[in-house]
């Protein structure tokens, strides 16, 4: 079972430089999440979606924008990459609605960022 | 709002110590409280739940125990072995939450043989 997977594994941009993080789940969940991991934080939410075709902003949502192309796919795209976007990017999913707490998040592998 | 703190890291210890990595939480009402392990070059994945006070989590030999007069949920586990080196997220979900769970900053383990 595939689970999530992220894709690129690896991303260097320059300053200015536009790019999406891709995202797609092989479980049939409902609830997608990104998440953005720096050292000595923990994870913070950037944006989740409950359901196909709806977005909602999480803790850090500045410089982000989201598409939640299907039921299996949750972009995360920045338009234009600031060194302090530097770090390692998480997609997520969930069985159901993000409101029972009952319910697992399964992560992808990540993928990590430097912007110059 | 809502908060986790876990203890500073990184955690060094020898294969067959006993493990501690404290946690707590600031939360109104009652939240449902996880452990996530990150193992090298993986997401997050979960380790263990709870979700009322006094209730037990356990997975493959850790436990926690969701106490709510002290708002706590350390981490345990009697025997680490080398292949538990991670890093370790306490997580909580709050019971007026709108879809987030709120992550600590994550504890670094290092087991050595």
């Amino acid at each position: 079972n595939a689970g999530v997977t992220q894709t690129p594994k690896f991303q260097v941009l320059k300053t200015g430089q536009s790019m999406t993080l891709q995202c797609a789940q092989d479980m049939n969940h409902n609830s997608m999440y990104w998440y953005r991991q720096d050292p000595g934080m923990g994870l913070r939410l950037i944006y989740y979606s409950a359901s196909e075709g709806t977005t909602d902003k999480g803790e850090v949502p500045n410089g982000y924008n989201v598409s939640r192309l299907n039921k299996r796919e949750f972009s995360l795209r920045l338009e234009s990459a600031a060194p302090s976007q530097t770090s390692v990017y998480f997609c997520a999913s969930e069985t159901g609605s993000p409101y029972l707490a009952k319910n697992i998040q399964y992560f992808g592998a990540g993928t990590r960022l430097s912007v110059l | 709002g809502d908060s986790v703190t876990q203890m500073e890291g990184p955690v060094t210890l020898s294969e067959e110590a006993f493990l501690t990595i404290n946690c707590t939480y600031t939360a109104t009402g009652y939240p449902s409280l996880f452990w996530y392990v990150q193992y090298p070059g993986e997401g997050l994945q979960l380790l263990l739940k709870a979700t009322k006070a006094d209730d037990k989590g356990s997975n493959k030999g850790f436990e926690a125990t969701y106490r709510k007069e002290t708002t706590s949920f350390h981490l345990e586990k009697g025997s680490v072995q080398v292949s538990d080196s991670a890093v370790y997220f306490c997580a909580l979900f709050g019971s007026g939450n709108t879809g987030k769970l709120i992550f600590g900053q994550g504890t670094t383990l290092q087991v050595k043989p």
